[in-house]
């Protein structure tokens, strides 16, 4: 079945670091690709997807890039503000039949970052 | 962009007894999702609640554990029956809106005593 793996947690980061969180997946179709991020006492949030291989999404300053090749998409950022703090998942959904708009997501990645 | 509400925002219940979730949308969506979050966990999907008819669960899940109804477009309730403590977990309310967004509910934090 499909899955998704995400980088082992938590992150702490000082402000202005640069932020990769990796992110790989298995999925036996061509699944679209996403980074939720879930703010402290609030619901998840889409933070950028991509659809298809080589696709780039970005979102407040985030990327990450869909690679077929080696089934990732791992997130990026090049100066992380303290705001940022928050989990992050990784999630893919492999469209068709029944399986529309599911989700299978990677377990969550901490961020921290101090001032 | 769709607006969920989801209550309560957290509970905390006695072993043995039931708990309903209920989740309202602000505009008809076409697809409405229930997702666990155990403890230090990533979300699973639980089921995927059909409006007119039942809901399709996943492995792992079934219906007389989690009852799901789905009255109309905008609506759709989880019982959590018969806890245990192994049931503490924030349960999350998804729905697919006709873009093909998904948006999430601030989710229920549910704690079994």
């Amino acid at each position: 079945g499909d899955s998704v793996t995400q980088m082992e947690g938590p992150v702490t980061l000082s402000e202005e670091a640069f932020l990769t969180i990796n992110c790989t997946y298995t999925a036996t179709g061509y699944p679209s690709l996403f980074w939720y991020v879930q703010y402290p006492g609030e619901g998840l949030q889409l933070l950028l997807k991509a659809t298809k291989a080589d696709d780039k999404g970005s979102n407040k300053g985030f990327e990450a890039t869909y690679r077929k090749e080696t089934t990732s998409f791992h997130l990026e950022k090049g100066s992380v503000q303290v705001s940022d703090s928050a989990v992050y998942f990784c999630a893919l959904s492999d469209y068709g039949g029944t399986s529309y708009g599911k989700l299978t997501f990677g377990q969550g990645t901490i961020l921290t970052v101090h001032p | 962009s769709a607006v969920i509400s989801q209550k309560p925002s957290r509970d905390i219940c006695q072993r043995g007894t039931s708990l309903t979730i209920q989740c309202q949308v602000d505009s008809q969506v076409t697809m409405m999702f229930w997702y666990r979050q155990q403890p230090g966990q990533s979300l699973t999907l639980i089921a995927t609640a059909n409006q007119g008819s039942e809901a399709t669960y996943e492995s792992g899940f079934v219906i007389d554990k989690f009852p799901i109804s789905r009255p109309n477009l905008t609506f759709s309730t989880l019982t959590v029956s018969n806890m245990s403590p192994e049931d503490s977990s924030i349960y999350l309310c998804s729905a697919r809106d006709s873009g093909e967004k998904l948006f999430f509910g601030s989710g229920t934090q549910l704690s079994v005593l």
